[in-house]
């Protein structure tokens, strides 16, 4: 059975850097490209980030661009999402997805919670 | 980017009716690159259909997706009391990068 654990999430003052985990387990996590999806309170879902399986194709969403970098361990089965000069825009539950077929999501962790606030 | 717009936002249907959900592109999506995802609430989202009208594993066959180009839509044949949920579209015709649309909310009339 697939499972995607996240870790990481946690109340941060803006400006500040977080560093959030996905740990995979049930798969050959080096076999399949991993992504990244957030989702604010009550609001739809965000693509954040992808990467692919040898790390050699890495994306950002406009939002996060130039402030997060996204990679992977496939000796840790680990995916990890480097967070920094955080905003208020960024709360929202993060999400580790594996990819299918490109990027059609086919496994979804639980979630970890990102919350900027002063 | 691709921007993919819903409709409706959001549909009150009793259990055993027939629905259609739309998902309209900007721009052409690639290939059929489209994905409808079910997100239940305090739950995760889940990959119901990819590849515009491919089931993944566990899909329902009262579920089946259709479309190409611009123009995309889900529907459900006969809704179950599990189905009311919100339901988003996603392209990945221009993967890695990708967008998904903003949701309609099914809802029990």
């Amino acid at each position: 059975e697939v499972q995607l654990v996240e870790s990481g999430g946690g109340l941060v003052q803006p400006g500040r850097s977080l560093r959030l985990s996905c740990a995979a387990s049930g798969f050959t996590f080096d076999d399949y490209a991993m992504h990244w999806v957030r989702q604010a309170p009550g609001k739809g879902l965000e693509w954040v980030s992808g990467i692919s399986w040898n790390s050699n194709t890495i994306v950002y969403g406009d939002s996060v661009k130039g402030r997060c970098t996204i990679s992977r361990d496939n000796a840790k089965n680990s995916l990890y999402l480097q967070m920094n000069s955080l905003r208020a825009e960024d709360t929202a539950l993060y999400y580790c997805a594996k990819a299918l077929t490109l990027a059609a999501l086919d496994s979804w962790g639980q979630g970890t919670l990102v919350t900027v606030s002063s | 980017e691709i921007v993919l717009t819903q409709s409706p936002g959001t549909l009150s249907l009793s259990p055993g009716e027939r629905v259609t959900l739309s998902c309209r592109a900007s721009q052409r999506v690639r290939s059929r690159y489209l994905a409808w995802y079910q997100q239940k609430t305090g739950q995760a989202p889940r990959l119901l259909i990819y590849d515009a009208s491919t089931r993944a594993t566990g899909t329902p066959d009262r579920f089946s997706g259709s479309g190409s180009g611009t123009d995309f839509t889900l529907t459900i044949s006969r809704l179950e009391p599990e189905d009311f949920a919100v339901y988003y579209c996603q392209q990945y015709g221009s993967s890695p990068e990708n967008t998904f649309g903003q949701g309609t909310k099914l809802e029990i009339k």
